[in-house]
């Protein structure tokens, strides 16, 4: 099938932790993948983006690495804070294709 | 978002009237789409367009149509709101090669 599956949320860490939040996804073809950041009250941004294996999006200090081995596009932070609290969104689209599929969203809390 | 403007941003209303929510896009984008966002169920599609007059179902239609006339609006119409049409509604815009853009919302109640 075609889809996008995260880890759960929140995810409540302390300033300056190390984060990962796990993202795979199932698709035929060879999507571009997208993490997009959602703050209280907003609308969804992209945060970064990779189209094609072993590409690196990289955006404010996340990064994530497009791994068809694993169909893996985990979003890492070396060093979160309080500001980054927020639901973060796995998505893939298809080359080509024009509609994007998204995840459930993980909710991010960072304490000071 | 920069680009996109949805209106209202905040309404109220009564069960069975209509509602409709306006999209206005000045990027000239190609596809435009409306989703809705509820706790526990992420974002879910509604309907999206891919040309003016050119629409098509998402995952969660029923209850909803949309019409875009022109290539920078994409209208959603409650035809009859129901309160299990209570939500935050978002618009997105994309075109070939540029990934999909959201508005700010509009939160919607009925009561």
């Amino acid at each position: 099938g075609n889809s996008v599956t995260q880890m759960e949320g929140p995810v409540t860490l302390s300033e300056e932790a190390f984060l990962t939040i796990n993202c795979t996804y199932t698709a035929t073809g060879y999507p571009s993948l997208f993490w997009y950041v959602q703050y209280p009250g907003e609308g969804l941004q992209l945060l970064l983006k990779a189209t094609k294996a072993d590409d690196k999006g990289s955006n404010k200090g996340f990064e994530a690495t497009y791994r068809k081995e694993t169909t893996s596009f985990h979003l890492e932070k070396g060093s979160v804070q309080v500001s980054d609290s927020a639901v973060y969104f796995c998505a893939r689209t298809h080359t080509g294709g024009f509609k994007t599929i998204f995840g459930a969203g993980t909710r991010l809390f960072v304490k000071a | 978002d920069a680009g996109i403007t949805q209106s209202p941003r905040h309404k109220v209303t009564e069960t069975g009237t209509p509602v409709t929510l306006r999209c206005h896009q000045t990027e000239n984008h190609r596809y435009m789409y409306w989703y809705r966002q509820d706790p526990g169920h992420g974002l879910r599609l509604i309907h999206y367009s891919y040309g003016v007059k050119d629409t098509d179902k998402g995952e969660v239609s029923d209850g909803y149509s949309v019409s875009r006339s022109k290539t920078e609006d994409f209208l959603l119409t409650l035809e009859s709101a129901t309160s299990s049409q209570t939500s935050v509604y978002f618009c997105a815009i994309s075109d070939p090669e540029v990934p999909i853009y959201f508005g700010e919302g509009s939160w919607l109640t009925v009561v």
